[in-house]
């Protein structure tokens, strides 16, 4: 399978405890992106990452997240002192960076339970 | 920013009948409009996706219809199959750097054999 890939498929924490998610984008894909998904709603934007620079946060990216790329290829989102409204999916996708096209391809996610 | 409306939140069709969900949009400035399918525990997959100087786009039973000056854009399904059972989700983006996307929350559709 060549399309993104997220690790863990699932994460169960206790509240409090730091936790870290990976994502491998489509390895020719210059733009990465980071959603959350809870249950009955859409994904929600959390942060985008052009190369390895991380150029866009949503107002939903608490000061306990924090996103990294190094090196422009996989990327991990850390969540610290987890909270239950923490619980949720967090999606993964990648783009080409092409001009005119926004086509994103997502991982099946992280799917986060804090206790 | 931009705010994507989507309805109906569930939608029960019989096998072979056509199914429409429609969206609307708040941000006259987006120009890029997917729709994703998301099958239970899996992830979202583009099925179509729109821009802004098309009005109408097909692939086989899909097809999506875009109306820039009411600002909403919605996605029909002809002949529908038990295997179209999913949530679907409209999605807009606007020009920029980052174009991400701001997404409906979802139709549950069913189709009944």
């Amino acid at each position: 399978d060549t399309g993104v890939s997220q690790d863990p498929r699932h994460k169960i924490t206790k509240r409090g405890q730091n936790v870290t998610f990976r994502c491998d984008p489509i390895s020719e894909h210059n733009r990465l992106y980071w959603y959350r998904q809870t249950l009955g709603q859409g994904p929600e934007f959390l942060t985008y990452f052009q190369n390895e620079a991380q150029l866009e946060k949503s107002r939903l990216l608490s000061d306990r997240f924090s996103a990294e790329r190094p090196k422009g290829s996989f990327s991990t989102l850390e969540i610290q002192r987890t909270e239950q409204g923490d619980s949720a999916m967090y999606l993964c996708a990648s783009s080409p960076s092409r001009e005119k096209t926004a086509e994103a391809f997502f991982g099946q996610g992280t799917r986060l339970t804090v206790v | 920013g931009e705010n994507v409306e989507q309805h109906p939140s569930t939608l029960s069709v019989q096998e072979g009948d056509s199914a429409v969900i429609k969206c609307t949009y708040s941000d006259s400035a987006s120009n890029y409009f997917p729709w994703y399918k998301q099958e239970l525990g899996k992830r979202p997959q583009l099925i179509i996706d729109i821009r802004s100087n098309v009005g109408e786009k097909k692939d086989q039973r899909i097809a999506v219809t875009l109306n820039k000056t009411a600002k909403h854009f919605s996605l029909h399904i002809t002949e529908t199959q038990p295997e179209d059972s999913a949530v679907y989700f409209c999605a807009a983006s606007m020009p920029g750097s980052a174009r991400q996307l701001t997404f409906g929350s979802g139709t549950q559709l069913t189709v009944l054999p």
